[in-house]
């Protein structure tokens, strides 16, 4: 089992380029998650699936969009990057709403 | 969900047992406590959770105050490669729940030898 990869690993876009950052889990989990993290905080929610076809906003929407059209697979996507946007991205992924969320590696990306 | 408040930082002797604490005084009874860890530049990673009895795994163990407004993670044995930031996550379990988790800052815990 490769759990939750994410692709790439890093990134720099100038500003206005768009960008698809793809996430895939291979432990058949209903429940994907996207979040992104600025040097010295926490992590925050960006959008979330509970299945199929399903998403739905979190904390922190704007500036992204998302689709779902495999269960294995999570895209994140920035239409128009600004430097606001350069921040670490993580995928997450879980089998319940209760269980626990397997992280992937990490998207760092940079906008200039 | 509840918000928590852990210390910014501590640091732990190797070997030695690591006890983070984590008030969420104002948590409610549909609530669970979560604990995730996250070492430098990666994912996070779950350790533990529980509702109001104390919980052990593997990895640590976690005791929770009889009125459930704090607990403490414990990982009894500290070695280097726990150095990491630990989040104490509140989050309500049950239908209509997104199962999304709300990080705070964490405490960043420094093993040394």
């Amino acid at each position: 089992n490769a759990g939750v990869t994410q692709t790439p690993k890093f990134r720099v876009l100038k500003t206005g380029q768009s960008m698809t950052l793809l996430c895939a889990q291979d432990m058949n989990h209903e429940y994907m998650y996207w979040y992104r993290q600025d040097p010295g905080m926490g992590l925050r929610l960006i959008h979330y699936s509970v299945g199929e076809g399903t998403t739905a906003k979190g904390e922190v929407p704007d500036g992204y969009n998302v689709s779902r059209l495999k269960k294995q697979n999570f895209l994140l996507g920035l239409e128009s990057a600004a430097p606001s946007q350069t921040s670490v991205y993580f995928c997450a992924s879980s089998s319940g709403i209760h269980n626990e969320q397997f992280f992937g590696p990490g998207t760092r990306l940079t906008v200039l | 969900d509840a918000k928590t408040t852990q210390p910014p930082s501590m640091d732990c002797a190797e070997g030695r047992a690591a006890n983070l604490p984590c008030n969420h005084s104002t948590i409610s009874g549909n609530e669970y406590v979560y604990w995730y860890r996250q070492i430098h530049s990666q994912g996070p990673q779950y350790i533990i959770h529980g509702l109001k009895n104390n919980e052990t795994n593997e990895m640590a163990s976690l005791i929770i105050t009889e009125d459930r407004k704090s607990s403490t993670l414990i990982l009894p044995h500290a070695t280097l490669r726990d150095t990491a930031v630990y989040y104490c996550i509140v989050r309500v379990v049950g239908s209509g729940n997104t199962g999304k988790l709300i990080f705070g800052q964490g405490t960043t815990l420094q093993v040394k030898p």
